[in-house]
């Protein structure tokens, strides 16, 4: 059965700091990964990574791809408290519509 | 422009009524999604259309309904709905289907009493 972990489920860090989220995948025929971050209502888009598009950036934060680990990192540098959110890790599932999600990752950004 | 609209926001509904949601969204975006969140737990596929067609049911109780008319617009209708249907509805739209980014909505905090 497709999966994706995430890790950790929740992290605490003060603001300036640098943070590193995780996502593992096991899917059939691997199309694509997907980021999102979800504040208090609907998750907001933040990269899609695929076979040619292995690294993304926008701002302070920054995602890859690693194909071979079949994993992927999200950094978020100098660390806001607007960055306080869930994390969500997204893979399509193998042969279908259907996107796998990760359990979220609960970032707590404080003053 | 990346918005995907939805209403109403909130809704309390009783187990006796009939009530819709709307989800409407004009990036030409040919597949639409229906999900379920529960507080702390990641969104579940709840139906997906494709080009106006329902592609995926993944075993919803038939009180949810859904509804395509067109390629902008995506209802679901709700009937005699329990108390654990309480949940974030969202709905989301991708250019041609699941490869692509999947935009979400702001959803509907629906309660059932």
């Amino acid at each position: 059965e497709d999966k994706v972990v995430q890790s950790p489920l929740s992290l605490v860090v003060h603001e300036g700091d640098t943070v590193t989220l995780n996502c593992s995948y096991e899917v059939t025929n691997f199309r694509s990964l997907l980021w999102y971050k979800q504040e208090k209502k609907a998750p907001t888009f933040l990269f899609m990574l695929t076979s040619s598009g292995i690294e993304k950036k926008s701002g302070r934060l920054s995602s890859i791809l690693d194909k071979k680990e079949l994993s992927s990192i999200l950094n978020i540098t100098a660390t806001q408290t607007g960055d306080s959110a869930i994390y969500l890790c997204a893979a399509p599932q193998g042969g279908s519509e259907k996107l796998v999600f990760g359990k979220g990752m609960k970032l707590t950004v404080n003053p | 422009d990346t918005e995907v609209t939805q209403t109403p926001k909130h809704l309390v509904m009783g187990m006796t009524n009939k009530k819709s949601l709307k989800c409407e969204q004009h990036m030409g975006h040919r597949a639409m999604y229906w999900y379920k969140q529960k507080a702390k737990k990641p969104p579940e596929l709840m139906f997906v259309y494709s080009y106006e067609k329902l592609s995926i049911n993944e075993s919803v109780p038939s009180r949810f309904s859904p509804e395509c008319p067109n390629s902008s617009l995506l209802n679901l209708h709700l009937h005699a709905l329990q108390p654990e249907d309480s949940a974030l509805y969202l709905c989301a739209s991708s250019p041609r289907g699941v490869t692509y980014e999947q935009y979400f909505g702001p959803g509907t905090r629906l309660t059932v009493t």
